[in-house]
């Protein structure tokens, strides 16, 4: 049963246009959200996160953005580029219980040149 | 910069063998955790451990065990490897307070012939 729920498990954009990757939840207890990138045989890298007491957190080129109503967040990537073609995770703290995280099983994203 | 050390990158082993996989944290984190990756399944939590000599179950413990006997380093055996426990594993380590975010090694691709 997945709590956090990554529908799209592959994305193709144009460098240069914007890369939307999605991410559903099912608890609203769920307080912290956090995106990680992942380029095979490497570990995942953390990339950016966010509080669920806010709907926006940007950094450079990528923003998250959370909708708590709809338990749904996204994360924009502008300008995509082709070092941007990795797996993303999507994840949300385990509602505090030893800092557990609930994980999304991941969209693979490729940015053609 | 944290710093999450794996012992290995990339291991082959014979099924019935014992396997011991190693990490590292330089970061004097509380919390250590093992992961396997697997294609189509997302990242899959095995054991994590929140102290010194504590840890807890993850979602497929079956099969593994681990030991934690000083903080900076958490490791997961494999008591008698079997084929199916071919996966990339891969290690991770946070603070106990404030931020949510792990810290991952780099992995370790186990292959088991």
């Amino acid at each position: 049963d997945q709590q956090v729920k990554q529908n799209s498990p592959s994305l193709s954009v144009q460098e240069g246009r914007i890369s939307i990757l999605n991410c559903d939840y099912t608890n609203s207890m769920f307080d912290y959200f956090l995106w990680y990138k992942k380029y095979p045989a490497e570990g995942p890298t953390f990339l950016i996160s966010i509080s669920s007491i806010k709907d926006k957190n940007e950094d450079g080129r990528f923003t998250v953005f959370l909708n708590k109503s709809a338990k749904h967040l996204s994360l924009h990537i502008v300008p995509s580029q082709p070092g941007d073609s990795a797996v993303y995770f999507c994840a949300a703290d385990n509602a505090g219980n030893n800092r557990k995280l609930i994980w999304g099983l991941g969209t693979s994203l490729a940015v053609n040149p | 910069d944290v710093k999450v050390t794996q012992s290995s990158r990339y291991l082959v082993k014979r099924t019935g063998e014992k396997v011991f996989l190693e990490c590292v944290q330089d970061m004097d984190h509380e919390n250590m955790f093992w992961y396997r990756q697997d294609p189509g399944l997302g990242l899959r939590l095995i054991y994590f451990s929140y102290d010194v000599k504590m840890k807890e179950k993850g979602d497929i413990p079956e099969g593994y065990s681990v030991s934690r006997e000083k903080k900076e380093r958490f490791s997961l055996i494999l008591e008698s490897a079997s084929t199916n426990q071919t996966s990339m594993y891969l290690c991770a380590s946070s603070t106990g307070t404030g931020a949510y975010e792990q810290y991952f090694g780099p992995g370790t691709r186990l292959t088991v012939t």
